[in-house]
């Protein structure tokens, strides 16, 4: 079956630009959850969505935020880019929540300039 | 405040001999304890995991031991290959209703052959 699905890939952005970053989840998995990878920091949490409701937020400014739709799939969006927002950020989806993991998309990559 | 810690951020290891990665947390409110393997430009991939009511727990040549009064886990992998060689985040949760996992900062392994 497919995988976690993170579109685009890659992404290069100017400071003070505004970014959407698309996941879709393994058919059947009604969580979606956010993370973002920089070196050094390991991977931080920026949120959980189940059944389209945000669960859980991490430690991040208002200028992050998301949404999941009826099908489960999830968009992140990120306003008034930062340099220090370039990092690689990750996808996860699970059946169902509770915390004992869950499969990752590969990510995307995005550099601020 | 970084609660869950790897203090190594790298680890070189003959083939065939043991690789031991080293996680500590501080919240002895965690009840659940995942690693994940990430290798370049992909999304991390669950190897193992273990309950907070358990100490050890074995899938093939990965074992990881919890020792819950030292607020400390290891990950052992015997033998060692060279297609081992990724970095490694240990992760942690509280499990019940939320997906939120807290990730270490990884610990990169290299496998000699």
């Amino acid at each position: 079956k497919a995988g976690v699905t993170q579109t685009p890939r890659y992404l290069i952005k100017t400071r003070g630009q505004q970014v959407t970053l698309s996941c879709s989840p393994i058919s059947g998995h009604r969580s979606v959850s956010w993370y973002q990878q920089t070196p050094g920091q390991g991977l931080q949490f920026l949120f959980e969505y189940f059944s389209e409701t945000q669960r859980n937020k991490g430690n991040f400014p208002g200028r992050f935020s998301g949404r999941q739709f009826s099908n489960s799939r999830s968009e992140m969006n990120v306003s008034t880019l930062e340099l220090g927002d370039s990092a690689l950020y990750l996808c996860a989806s699970s059946l169902m929540t509770g915390g004992y993991g869950y499969t990752f998309g590969s990510g995307t990559r995005l550099t601020v300039v | 405040d970084q609660q869950v810690k790897q203090n190594s951020p790298s680890l070189s290891v003959q083939e065939g001999r043991i690789s031991i990665l080293n996680c500590d947390y501080t919240n002895s409110m965690f009840d659940y304890f995942l690693w994940y393997k990430k290798y370049p430009a992909e999304g991390p991939t669950f190897l193992i995991s273990i309950s907070s009511i358990k100490d050890k727990n074995e899938d093939g040549r990965f074992t990881v031991f919890l020792n819950k009064s030292a607020k400390h886990l290891s990950l052992h992998i015997v033998p060692s290959q060279p297609g081992d060689s990724a970095v490694y985040f240990c992760a942690a949760s509280f499990g019940g209703a939320t997906n939120k996992l807290i990730f270490g900062t990884g610990t990169l392994l290299a496998v000699q052959p």
